[in-house]
């Protein structure tokens, strides 16, 4: 059973435009969530986080929104930029849950086009 | 180093042979993870250990796969007698603080490959 939900495998964007990614969760329990990138051969590194007594964060051309009741969160790239192109991973987490207290989504990889 | 750093970068091996994945953490992050990711697919949760605690198994695919965690520290994966659908990228990461909270540190992964 997933319980972090990533549902589409790609996006193609135009460079300048927005860019949404969304991820979708099933744990009511889950009170923080985080979004990474990864670039092929790299580890996945760390780019935004949000807390679930937020609805928002906003770091620069990132942000991410939370919508608790529909158990939502999405990451808006304004204006994306073709070193944007990458996989996009969602995780979330909270205290005394399975596989380390972070269940990560199956990515979505975005690409950019200039 | 500053960061978390895995060795080999790069591993081939023959089929039925054992392999071993080191993973040097941030020194002092009490959390450590392993995962994998097969050719396009995404994190798939391995093992994780959280300080003097039994670590979560949950993850590991067969008993061919095992890790240990060293003086709360270095950690080595050890796959024995290797399939070819071992073939992946085996990424380790660590993470400091309280469980369920903060970023997670990824090393570059080791790339396996079983022929």
């Amino acid at each position: 059973d997933q319980q972090v939900k990533q549902n589409s495998p790609s996006l193609s964007v135009q460079e300048g435009r927005i860019s949404i990614l969304n991820c979708d969760y099933t744990n009511s329990m889950f009170d923080y969530f985080l979004w990474y990138k990864k670039y092929p051969a790299e580890g996945p590194t760390f780019l935004i986080s949000i807390s679930s007594i937020k609805d928002k964060n906003e770091d620069g051309r990132f942000t991410v929104f939370l919508n608790k009741s529909a158990k939502h969160l999405s990451l808006h790239i304004v204006p994306s930029q073709p070193g944007d192109s990458a996989v996009y991973f969602c995780a979330a987490s909270y205290y005394g849950g399975s596989q380390g207290n972070l269940i990560f989504g199956k990515g979505t990889k975005l690409s950019v086009k200039p | 180093g500053a960061g978390v750093s895995q060795s080999p970068s790069n591993k081939v091996t023959e089929k039925g042979k054992d392999v071993e994945l080191r993973c040097d953490p941030i020194s002092g992050h009490t959390a450590l993870y392993w995962y994998r990711q097969s050719l396009g697919q995404g994190l798939e949760f391995l093992i994780y250990f959280q300080g003097n605690s039994a670590p979560d198994k949950s993850g590991l695919p067969s008993d061919r796969f095992s890790a240990e965690r060293t003086g709360g520290s270095v950690s080595t994966l050890t796959i024995q007698r290797t399939q070819q659908e071992d073939s992946a990228v085996y990424l380790c990461a660590s993470r400091s603080g309280q469980p369920g909270t903060g970023e997670l540190f990824f090393g570059e992964g080791s790339r396996l490959t079983v022929l």
